[in-house]
């Protein structure tokens, strides 16, 4: 099974900072790779799927990259709404694997 | 709207079998494959199962083989989960997730979840 794991485990920002979270794969996952957010109490909501796109309704604050086994989460200007936890989900292989997230903090 | 709604979770005993259920709505049920997602207290996210859009095709999570079944029933517009030999590591909230395709698949929308918890 191909293992996720994420970096940092947990970040702090301020309000209009820049924030960058990386996923790395333990083998190619080509572009296979999807980021969530989650809030405490609810459900993870998808913000980018295949590495790089933005799913409809999402802020453009937020952006992904990489391919292989590098990946980034990007937020250019952090919002107060956007304290969070995030996830990384390869979907290349059977079963898909998550990244064991990480979590933004003010 | 897509929606998916739980429902099914409860307390049990070691050992005991529950069946979570999913009514999806908003979407051709039919034509989407589902997963079940589960999330123990204070963890990660965990894939549960799979099930192709017609059941011909389905998967397990290593934790779960043997133990769990999926199940749709597309003319209800339902995705189950059968649970047997529950164990303690069971107990999370279980999510149901509708699957979607562009290039790769992805988790496109997420019920709100049902809690699992397995318990003497």
């Amino acid at each position: 099974d191909i293992q996720m794991t994420q970096s940092p485990s947990s970040l702090s920002a301020s309000v209009g900072d820049r924030v960058t979270i990386t996923c790395r794969a333990s083998q190619t996952i080509y572009r296979s790779l999807n980021w969530y957010q989650q809030k405490p109490g609810k459900a993870p909501k998808l913000l980018i799927y295949t590495a790089s796109n933005l799913q409809v309704g999402v802020p453009s604050r937020f952006s992904g990259s990489g391919s292989g086994t590098d990946f980034s989460l990007t937020i250019s200007s952090v919002q107060p709404e956007d304290f969070a936890t995030y996830f990384c989900h390869q979907t290349f292989t059977t079963p898909c694997s998550f990244g064991q997230g990480t979590k933004l903090e003010i | 709207e897509v929606q998916l709604v739980e429902s099914g979770g409860d307390l049990v005993q070691p050992g005991g079998s529950l069946r979570l259920s999913c009514s999806a709505s908003g979407f051709t049920f039919s034509y989407f494959p589902m997963h079940w997602v589960r999330q123990a207290p204070g963890k990660g996210l965990e894939f549960v199962s799979s099930i192709s859009s017609n059941g011909g095709s389905i998967s397990y999570g290593d934790s779960v083989k043997g133990r769990f079944t999926i199940s749709r029933d597309n003319s209800k517009n339902t995705l189950y989960l059968q649970m047997s030999s529950l164990r303690a590591e069971d107990t999370a909230v279980y999510y149901c997730v509708k699957e979607q395709y562009s290039g790769s698949y992805f988790f496109e929308y997420w019920g709100q979840g049902t809690l699992v918890t397995v318990s003497s």
